[in-house]
């Protein structure tokens, strides 16, 4: 059984305030990492997709680096904003092209004004 | 708009009755995947199809059933429903199964 763990659970950090979160997936079998943004009454969206150890990808204030030997990846928020409350889930894709994306049960972030 | 489409968006219904909920995959995806997000909770993986088949079941109850059709979009099908079937139903598709998913915008069911 694939077994995909964030922590935390949850987040609350004041606003302006920079944070990070964490998802550690299997460090055999792999493909791909995705990490997901998912809004309170909205879809869960994509945020980064990671193939290659110690990829590191940017968009805006959020950043992620992937650490596939040791079976990590970590989330970035740089100066948080209140828009940034979201759970944010991971996903480990294996290497089985025939195998789905497994989600972690996420990280809930709350930004404090 | 991800390019993911479910209907209906909302829909109320009584208790022992059945609904089907439908949803349209990204223009060339063949991966389509059924979720269901209860209360405050995460997602619950149901089902999946890849081009017609079944291909993966998750905690998905014997009262509720799935298909995809040739022309790939696909239907959940829950019957017999309760109280707690009241959720949020989300669907997704993804190119190949491990690709990233791309999420509709839900149809929630609410059972009296």
């Amino acid at each position: 059984i694939l077994n995909v763990e964030q922590s935390p659970q949850s987040l609350h950090v004041q606003e302006g305030d920079s944070t990070n979160f964490t998802c550690s997936f299997p460090s055999s079998n792999f493909y791909a990492l995705h990490w997901y943004r998912w809004e309170t009454a909205k879809s869960p969206e994509a945020l980064f997709v990671m193939t290659l150890n110690g990829d590191e990808k940017k968009k805006g204030r959020i950043s992620a680096t992937l650490n596939t030997k040791e079976g990590y990846s970590y989330l970035y928020i740089k100066g948080s904003q209140p828009e940034d409350s979201a759970t944010y889930l991971c996903a480990f894709g294996p290497y089985s092209s025939a195998s789905k994306i497994i989600f972690g049960s996420g990280t809930r972030l709350s930004i404090r004004p | 708009d991800s390019g993911v489409t479910q209907t209906p968006k909302h829909l109320i219904t009584a208790t022992g009755q059945r609904v089907t909920l439908r949803c349209s995959p990204r223009s060339g995806d063949l991966s389509v995947y059924w979720y269901q997000q209860s209360l405050d909770q995460g997602l619950q993986f149901l089902i999946q199809y890849y081009n017609g088949e079944e291909r993966a079941k998750g905690n998905i109850l014997e009262r509720f059933s799935a298909q995809q059709f040739p022309d790939l979009h696909s239907e959940l099908n829950l019957s017999s429903l309760e109280l707690g079937d009241s959720a949020l139903y989300f669907c997704a598709s993804s190119a190949q199964p491990r690709d990233t998913q791309y999420f509709g915008p839900g149809t929630r069911l609410t059972v009296l």
